[in-house]
């Protein structure tokens, strides 16, 4: 297993432009979560996929998030018209039918 | 709801010392999964080790072992011998089933002392 991935590590972007972030699962690991991590915080969940279908969504997810996993393999999470209040680690997990969920190593978002 | 608490925001441990780090939880259910949760500096998650809420005995991975009391709604984790490597924030979380999130608490950071 060549473990969790995440694309980008960093961005900064401007208040107001959308961004998208990328996630690689382990190799055959059909479920796929989304969390974001606060400094200081531990992670909140905001998403998570079986296969290709969005199983539960957090009311953390505003209409302006949007994530997609359309083949079952990676996921995409996109967020529209970006807050500061959006800065934050955004972590990307996957697990196969056991109860541990393997982590990413993150995608640090910095909205100026 | 499902809750997660972790009352101690710091510890330190010497070298080669044993250091038990606290969490609770709330919950309305039986079986559960918690877990102990490993982030260094660098920020990836790492699992440590993990408990199902049905086995009355508690897990050991190598130097790290759990003190799970279901009735207390208790979860330590002990470490033993102490390495400048283990030196990170800890996380306490819960899964009430398998396919589901993980529930955090707040984190402990632990540092060691040479």
């Amino acid at each position: 297993d060549t473990g969790v991935s995440q694309n980008p590590r960093h961005k900064i972007t401007k208040r107001g432009q959308n961004v998208t972030f990328r996630c690689d699962p382990i190799s055959e690991h059909n479920r796929l979560y989304w969390y974001r991590q606060t400094l200081g915080q531990g992670p909140e969940f905001l998403t998570y996929f079986q296969n290709e279908a969005q199983l539960e969504k957090s009311r953390l997810l505003s209409d302006r998030f949007s994530a997609e996993r359309p083949k079952g393999s990676f996921s995409t999470l996109e967020i529209q018209r970006t807050e500061q209040g959006d800065s934050a680690m955004y972590l990307c997990a996957s697990s196969r039918e056991s109860p541990e969920q393997y982590f990413g190593p993150g995608t640090r978002l910095t909205v100026t | 709801a499902q809750t997660v608490t972790q009352s101690q925001p710091e510890m330190s441990v010497q070298e080669a010392e044993t250091v038990t780090l606290s969490c609770t939880y709330d919950t309305s259910e039986s079986d559960y999964y918690l877990f102990w949760y490993k982030q260094p500096p660098s920020r990836q998650m790492i699992l440590v080790i993990r408990q199902e809420a049905y086995k009355q005995q508690n897990a050991t991975e190598n130097r790290f072992s759990v003190n799970f009391q279901k009735a207390a709604k208790s979860f330590s984790l002990k470490i033993s011998d102490s390495q400048l490597g283990d030196a990170a924030m800890y996380f306490c979380a819960y899964l009430f089933n398998q396919g589901g999130k993980l529930i955090f608490g707040q984190g402990t950071e632990l540092s060691v002392k040479p």
